[in-house]
């Protein structure tokens, strides 16, 4: 079985700092997709970065960027010069290629961004 | 593109009632999910449709819900004899088709959070 586990449920970084968020997961495959997913206060989810696992280099979107551990199973999310937006939970979330197509998430890390 | 709607923001029921709600994907995505998320938990999924079709349905989904999505637009979820477990965020989700271009990511709608009294 598919598990995604998020071991930080809350983590706090100063303005403009560094901050990287911790995620592993569990699966017997070999393709997938992983992906971070931030959903800020009263607000929908919205897609974060994405990693196909066939890929070796890390993705990286502007101020967002992961370290993917295939052997290890491990995703984590780097989040550099932090802002006041970036405040949010963060949920990683895993896909098979070969499944229906459902995701499995996380139980999310809240991030606080203090002034 | 306005993105994956839902309707209604908020429900507020009365243990016992039906409930419905409704999530407008976009509108060229031809797969819909549906999710439940509890306070402090990630989503859970519920079920998938590829069109009309429903293709996958979690255990999660007792039999007091259904989904449909009959035109294989809009879709419906209904929860039948509510129950104070039931309370919780339900998400739906829209993808593309596979091979098209954002076909392996969900896209997700604000979301109907209920709450059984």
């Amino acid at each position: 079985a598919q598990t995604v586990t998020q071991s930080q449920p809350e983590m706090s970084v100063q303005e403009a700092e560094t901050v990287t968020l911790s995620c592993t997961y569990d699966t017997s495959e070999s393709d997938y997709y992983l992906f971070w997913y931030k959903q800020p206060p009263s607000r929908q989810m919205i897609l974060v970065i994405r990693q196909e696992a066939y890929k070796q280099q890390n993705a990286t979107e502007n101020r967002f960027s992961v370290n993917f551990q295939k052997a290890a199973k491990s995703f984590s999310l780097k989040i550099s010069d932090s802002q006041l937006g970036d405040a949010a939970m963060y949920f990683c979330a895993y896909r098979w290629l070969g499944t229906g197509n459902q995701f499995y998430f996380g139980t999310g890390t809240s991030l606080t961004v203090i002034p | 593109d306005t993105g994956v709607s839902q309707d209604p923001r908020h429900k507020i029921t009365k243990r016992g009632q039906n409930v419905t709600f409704r999530c407008d994907p976009i509108s060229e995505h031809n797969r819909l999910y549906w999710y439940r998320q509890t306070l402090g938990q990630g989503p859970e999924f519920l079920t998938y449709f590829q069109n009309e079709a429903q293709l996958e349905k979690s255990r999660l989904l007792s039999d007091r819900f259904s989904a449909e999505r009959p035109k294989g637009s809009f879709s419906t979820l209904e929860i039948q004899r509510t129950e104070q477990g039931d309370s919780a965020m339900y998400l739906c989700a829209s993808s593309p088709e596979v091979g098209r271009e954002g076909g392996d990511t969900q896209y997700f709608g604000p979301g109907t959070r209920l709450t059984v009294l």
